[in-house]
């Protein structure tokens, strides 16, 4: 069964302490992996796709990597404007023509000025 | 340009109830996909419309119903509505292409926070 596993749950840091979130997935075959940022009483929105084991997307103070079994999202010298819940999601192949995705529970961060 | 609008925002229904609730997606945007948003179970996927076609649907039971109509707006029916139907629900619109198995950027809008009581 296709899962995502995202860690840690709660995450605080002082601005300008950079650190990673991880997205752990199990799929039999990945057709993309999502990257949301959702803010309090507001829908999520999107960050990144990734579809292969070693590519690499930046936005800003984030950088979204992939390898087979998960994912890193890098925040550099994090802002309290980076405050959020990070989102991740998986389409697996199991999918077929089925364009469900998978989500995480997501890891909330807390930047402190 | 104008984003993914959800109405009602807010709604508190009784225990036996039904409710409806409305998307309007991006203009141009022919693919609109409905979550259920809980703390414990996260985001979970309801259905997805296109061109008035579902064309997904996730392990809900039939007491969730959605519909898409000719501009692309859609509605989604909650019928019997139970104590565990509290959640907020995001409507996600896409530019995705006929025939396409590919996710690609979702734009959501704020949700409707439903109670039930």
């Amino acid at each position: 069964e296709d899962q995502v596993t995202q860690s840690p749950e709660a995450l605080r840091l002082q601005e300008g302490e950079s650190s990673s979130l991880n997205c752990s997935y199990t799929v039999s075959g990945l057709r993309g992996l999502f990257w949301y940022r959702q803010d309090p009483g507001k829908g999520p929105e999107f960050l990144f796709t990734l579809y292969s084991a070693g590519e690499e997307k930046e936005k800003e103070r984030l950088k979204a990597t992939l390898t087979k079994k998960e994912s890193f999202l890098h925040i550099t010298a994090p802002k309290p404007e980076d405050s959020a819940t990070y989102l991740c999601a998986v389409q697996g192949v199991n999918a077929g023509n089925n364009r469900k995705l998978i989500w995480g529970l997501g890891t909330s961060l807390a930047v402190n000025p | 340009k104008a984003g993914v609008t959800q109405t009602p925002r807010y709604l508190i229904k009784t225990r036996g109830q039904q409710v409806t609730l409305s998307c309007s997606p991006i203009s141009g945007h022919r693919s609109v996909s409905w979550y259920q948003q809980t703390p414990g179970q996260g985001l979970q996927f309801l259905f997805e419309y296109f061109s008035e076609t579902q064309r997904n649907k996730g392990n809900f039971p039939g007491r969730f119903s959605g519909r898409q109509f000719s501009n692309s707006r859609s509605e989604m029916n909650v019928s019997t509505l139970e104590l565990g139907d509290s959640a907020l629900y995001l409507c996600a619109s896409s530019r995705e292409r006929q025939g396409s198995s590919m996710n690609t950027e979702a734009f959501f809008g704020q949700g409707t926070r439903l109670t039930v009581v």
